[in-house]
């Protein structure tokens, strides 16, 4: 069966190291991947997407990389602030349809 | 300014009752969408619809039904709600429905008595 795994356990890291949240997925060609931010009693937002010809995407602070031979996507934070405690998803969408498929969601908590 | 919006915010209610959520979205987008999140936190796909095709997950029970007067509006409409439809519903909307961003509403939390 298809499964979208993240890591349930919140992860807990100190102010200004690099976060790293895994994404791992089996039995899906996924043609994009996603990462979105949900923060309580909030809707998702969007962070970043990545395609599947692509290795790797930045914005700002962020960073995904994209995996098809193991199946995963990794998402960094770098010098990680208080601000960015959050839960974050990741999304597949299984070929150029529209329907996305959510993970889990990692809870991060970045301590002062 | 709000992109996508949900009423209400909040909806209690009692088992067997008929109840609707509204969403509305002002991004000019084609695709509109809703969603599910348990107790649990997993966000699942309820429908994808625009305006030329309605594609409902399987697992959706046909209590559920979506509802678009127009390419903005995407309202849910729930029949014989039962315990189990106590959720977080979100609403969202993208521009082709082509796999890119979607942008969500601020839920609707649907408690049933």
């Amino acid at each position: 069966s298809q499964k979208i795994e993240q890591n349930s356990e919140a992860l807990n890291i100190q102010e200004g190291k690099t976060a790293t949240l895994t994404c791992n997925y089996t039995n899906y060609s996924p043609a994009y991947l996603q990462w979105y931010r949900q923060d309580p009693g909030r809707g998702p937002v969007f962070l970043l997407l990545i395609r599947e010809n692509e290795k790797e995407k930045r914005k700002e602070r962020l960073k995904v990389t994209f995996d098809t031979t193991l199946k995963q996507s990794l998402f960094h934070i770098t010098a990680s602030q208080p601000a960015d405690s959050a839960t974050y998803l990741c999304a597949l969408t299984k070929d150029a349809g529209n329907m996305l498929t959510f993970g889990g969601g990692t809870r991060l908590m970045v301590k002062p | 300014d709000t992109a996508v919006s949900q009423t209400p915010k909040y909806l209690v209610t009692q088992m067997g009752n008929d109840k609707s959520i509204k969403c509305e979205q002002n991004l000019g987008h084609d695709t509109m969408y809703w969603y599910k999140q348990d107790s649990k936190k997993f966000l699942k796909i309820m429908f994808s619809y625009n305006n030329k095709e309605l594609i409902i997950n399987e697992t959706v029970p046909n209590r559920f039904s979506p509802k678009s007067p127009d390419k903005a509006h995407l309202n849910l409409h729930i029949n014989s709600l039962e315990l189990g439809d106590s959720a977080v519903y979100f609403c969202a909307s993208s521009y082709s429905g082509r796999g890119e961003t979607q942008y969500f509403g601020p839920g609707t939390r649907l408690l049933v008595l």
